[in-house]
């Protein structure tokens, strides 16, 4: 059983650009977080999504930052006219079940975004 | 709100002694509480969790922790260190309602031989 797939695992975008990261989930896991980690920081949570539906979106940032989980294929984490201060490791993470029933989240090996 | 508070940057252990890395939490409701490790490089490995039930929890790698719901606690522990422990911790808590992970700041543990 293949774990959390993240791609790329790295990324280099010009100011202005756009960065699409892609997570699959897990076999089976309907539940898909992304976290953000800053340079010598923790993991900060971004976005909790099912499939093709939003759950908690607390942490993201209110411009530029969207993300989906389609009905097909891998979650897209989309940002939008990148910042410098976006450069940072982008972890996806999936769970079978809420995260709070009993289960823990297994997490993809991060795409680091490097913006020039 | 929730937190996690790990006070120490980085803890320096000798192979073969024992280590422990000191995590801290802050929960509304019953607390669910795990530890991950990183490697340079790369993702967080799941090393254990503490849902309800014994409050010493046994982990991968030899790791256990203790959960000590006076102080707050959920301190990773480990008998005898090994040089490839050698790693990033990350102590994370989440409540009964909730679904997002709130981590620490992480710990960096350097075994030296």
């Amino acid at each position: 059983n293949a774990g959390v797939m993240q791609n790329p695992r790295h990324l280099v975008r010009r100011r202005g650009q756009e960065a699409r990261l892609r997570c699959s989930p897990m076999k089976g896991h309907s539940h898909v977080y992304w976290y953000r980690q800053l340079p010598e920081e923790g993991l900060k949570f971004m976005v909790y999504l099912q499939k093709e539906n939003i759950i908690d979106e607390s942490g993201m940032p209110k411009e530029r930052f969207s993300a989906e989980f389609p009905k097909e294929g891998p979650s897209i984490l989309r940002i939008q006219q990148v910042v410098r201060g976006d450069s940072a490791a982008y972890f996806c993470a999936s769970s079978p079940r809420l995260a709070g029933d009993n289960n823990e989240q297994f997490f993809g090996p991060g795409t680091r975004l490097t913006v020039l | 709100a929730q937190s996690v508070a790990q006070p120490e940057d980085q803890v320096n252990v000798a192979e073969g002694n024992p280590l422990t890395v000191k995590c801290t939490y802050s929960v509304s409701g019953n607390p669910y509480l795990f530890w991950y490790v990183q490697y340079p490089n790369r993702g967080l490995q799941f090393l254990l969790k503490y849902i309800t039930g014994d409050n010493l929890v046994k982990g991968s790698y030899g790791f256990e922790a203790e959960f000590n719901k006076s102080q707050t606690s959920f301190h990773l522990k480990k008998p005898s260190a090994l040089v490839s422990d050698s790693a990033l911790y990350f102590c994370a808590v989440t409540d009964n309602a909730g679904n997002m992970l709130t981590f620490g700041g992480g710990t960096r543990l350097m075994v030296k031989p």
